[in-house]
Formats: structure tokens, sequence, C-alpha cells
């Protein structure tokens, strides 16, 4: 069974600061996933990486995917309070797969 | 609006009774998944239906029973649960079983007393 390990399980900043957060597994997988799921919704993909070593940029936020394919990062600079919610990370073991493997999440909290 | 919606947002039920959750979809996509989100646990992917057949069944319980009657629909037919159930239920559709981008719906928030 392949597990995702994400830390820290909650994290609470003021606005303005920056933070990473992490993704790490033993498993190799193919592709790995980051979303964000605020209170009373569900899951919205952020993006996705594929490539061993890749760093994909979203406005404030930069994704990298390990170079082993084992761990991803999240890191968001100055945050908002509009980035308070649960990152999930969700990892395909092989390309063609559906099955999803998750982890618990991060929980942010970002203080105005 | 992420093109899923699910109703109800908010159940609560009995141990012996039964009731439905529903999805749709109205996005176009082929494949439409039902997932388990606990507290402190990741999410459980609990049904996957590709073309309105069922292509797994990751060894859920049978008192869970998931119908899909069209590619937009999705249903949940729920009987007889435990207070362990108690969860919020997401649905989630996508293109086909081989693409990896997956959209959610708002959940079902189930209680069971």
């Amino acid at each position: 069974t392949q597990l995702l390990e994400q830390s820290p399980q909650f994290l609470s900043i003021q606005e303005g600061e920056n933070l990473t957060v992490y993704c790490n597994s033993s498993s190799v997988f193919s592709s790995l996933q980051w979303y964000r799921q605020e209170p009373g919704e569900g899951p919205v993909l952020l993006v996705t990486v594929v490539t061993g070593g890749e760093v994909k940029k979203l406005k404030r936020l930069t994704f990298q995917f390990g170079d082993a394919r084992k761990d991803s990062s999240l890191h968001i600079t100055a945050a908002q309070p509009g980035d308070t919610g649960l990152y999930l990370c969700a990892g395909l073991p092989g390309a063609g797969s559906y099955q999803l493997t998750f982890g618990k999440g991060t929980k942010l909290s970002v203080i105005p | 609006e992420t093109g899923v919606t699910q109703t109800p947002r908010h159940l609560v039920m009995g141990m012996t009774n039964k009731k439905s959750l529903k999805c749709e979809q109205h996005l176009g996509h082929n494949a439409m998944y039902w997932y388990k989100q606990s507290a402190k646990k990741p999410l459980e992917l609990m049904f996957v239906y590709s073309l309105e057949e069922r292509v797994e069944n990751n060894s859920v319980p049978s008192r869970f029973s998931p119908e899909c009657p069209n590619s937009s629909h999705l249903f949940l037919h729920l009987h007889t649960l435990q207070p362990e159930d108690s969860a919020l239920y997401l649905c989630a559709s996508s293109q086909d079983t081989v693409s990896n981008e997956q959209f959610f719906g708002p959940g079902t928030r189930l209680t069971v007393l």
C-alpha cells in the first residue's frame, strides 16, 4: 500500500509570512497532485506535477516534485487569508491509473 | 461552480434508516467516483464508474450500494449504517479513468446516530 505523509498537520501563520508544506512517501508516483479544500467544499485541483525535479508556479504558490518522484513540496510566499484551507497531496502510482492515493492534508490558517 | 453538484449537503440518519446520496456532473465526463473523507484519515476511494459500468469496489461494506443510471448521475444508497460511517462523502468526475484530473463536488456531510 502506497502512503503519503503530509507535514505539518496544522499550520497557523500571520498574513505576509512564507511557508512550506511537505508531502513524502517511500513509493514512487508517476504524478502528484495538490488540492486545496475549503470548509464545506470539495477539493479543488491546484496543480499536477509529472516529471522528477519539476517546479511549477501558480501566482504565489510554488510546487516542486522530488527528483525521485517520491516527494513534493508546496511553498507559499506572502500568505494571505484567502490561502486558508486544507492542502491535500495525492499521487498516482502509474500512468493511466485512476487510483489516487491521498495524504491526510495540512490545515493552514492565515491570520489577518 | 465546479460542475459537480451533490444533494443533500447535510444528512442525519438513524442506523435503521434508508437514504440515498445524489451526485450530478455537468461536465460531459465519462467517469464518476465516490470517496469517503473522515476526520484524521486520508480520502478513501469507494467506487469508480466508467461509462455507467462499475470498475472498482474497494472492499466497501454492502450497506453502501452505488448506482449509476447514466454518465451524468451517480447515487449512493445507504442502509443500516453504523455511527463510524459518519463522514463527508465526496463525488468526483473525470473525462475518463485515464485522465488524472478529477473534479470534486462539495460533498454530503453524513451523521449516523
